[in-house]
């Protein structure tokens, strides 16, 4: 069985540009999660979907992230414009459903804003 | 809210010897989830284990195992027999049963774990 698929797995990029990052999760799986995951810390919860509605998005930034799930399957998540404080590991999880007790990470993507 | 607090920013332990990771959280709910999780220098979080509150018997995955106290909201994973490969971040996290937002997984800080040879 494939895992969590992320793309790409480093970007550098500027503060005020733009980036987007993409996930495909383990096939049949109904939920995605996207995480932030600062340097020292663990993961904090930026987004939840099901299928391809909106669960959870209490925290995402709304002024400067988005992200969407358009058919239910991949994810991307953006961020525009970027700030020094976005430098941050970005890890996409699945599940098979928001009951499911086990989530499946993957690889994450690290972004750097210089 | 829930939190999930790991005192230990760093162990280490030689190899094959136990070492035990500490993990404490904070919840008024009486059933929920708690799961220990792996992320090498690959990044990748990686299921260790997991345990259901409502059950008694603590969980056991080969050389991982977990003592978990209910009443002192306590949640410390074991390891015997340390390899290299153990060599990672570890996290403990916590979640809840219930819908919603709660579904969401809620991580510590992490601890470093070093293995010497």
């Amino acid at each position: 069985e494939a895992g969590v698929a992320q793309s790409p797995r480093y970007k550098i990029i500027e503060k005020r540009q733009s980036v987007a990052f993409w996930c495909n999760p383990i096939s049949g799986h109904a939920t995605l999660y996207w995480y932030q995951q600062i340097l020292g810390q663990g993961p904090k919860l930026l987004i939840q979907f099901q299928n391809n509605g909106v669960v959870d998005d209490s925290q995402l930034p709304k002024d400067r992230f988005s992200a969407e799930r358009l058919k239910g399957v991949d994810s991307t998540l953006k961020i525009q414009p970027a700030k020094l404080e976005d430098s941050a590991v970005y890890l996409c999880a699945s599940s098979l459903s928001p009951y499911s007790d086990t989530q499946y990470f993957g690889p994450g993507t690290r972004l750097t804003v210089l | 809210a829930q939190t999930v607090t790991q005192s230990q920013p760093e162990m280490s332990v030689q190899e094959a010897e136990t070492v035990t990771l500490s993990c404490t959280y904070d919840t008024s709910e009486s059933d929920y989830y708690l799961f220990w999780y792996k992320q090498p220098p690959s990044r990748q979080m990686i299921l260790v284990i997991r345990q259901e509150a409502y059950k008694q018997q603590n969980a056991t995955e080969n050389r991982f195992s977990v003592n978990f106290q209910k009443a002192a909201k306590s949640f410390s994973l074991k390891i015997s027999d340390s390899q290299l490969g153990d060599a990672a971040m570890y996290f403990c996290a916590y979640r809840s049963p219930s819908g919603g937002s709660n579904y969401k997984l809620t991580f510590g800080k992490g601890t470093l774990l070093t293995v010497n040879p």
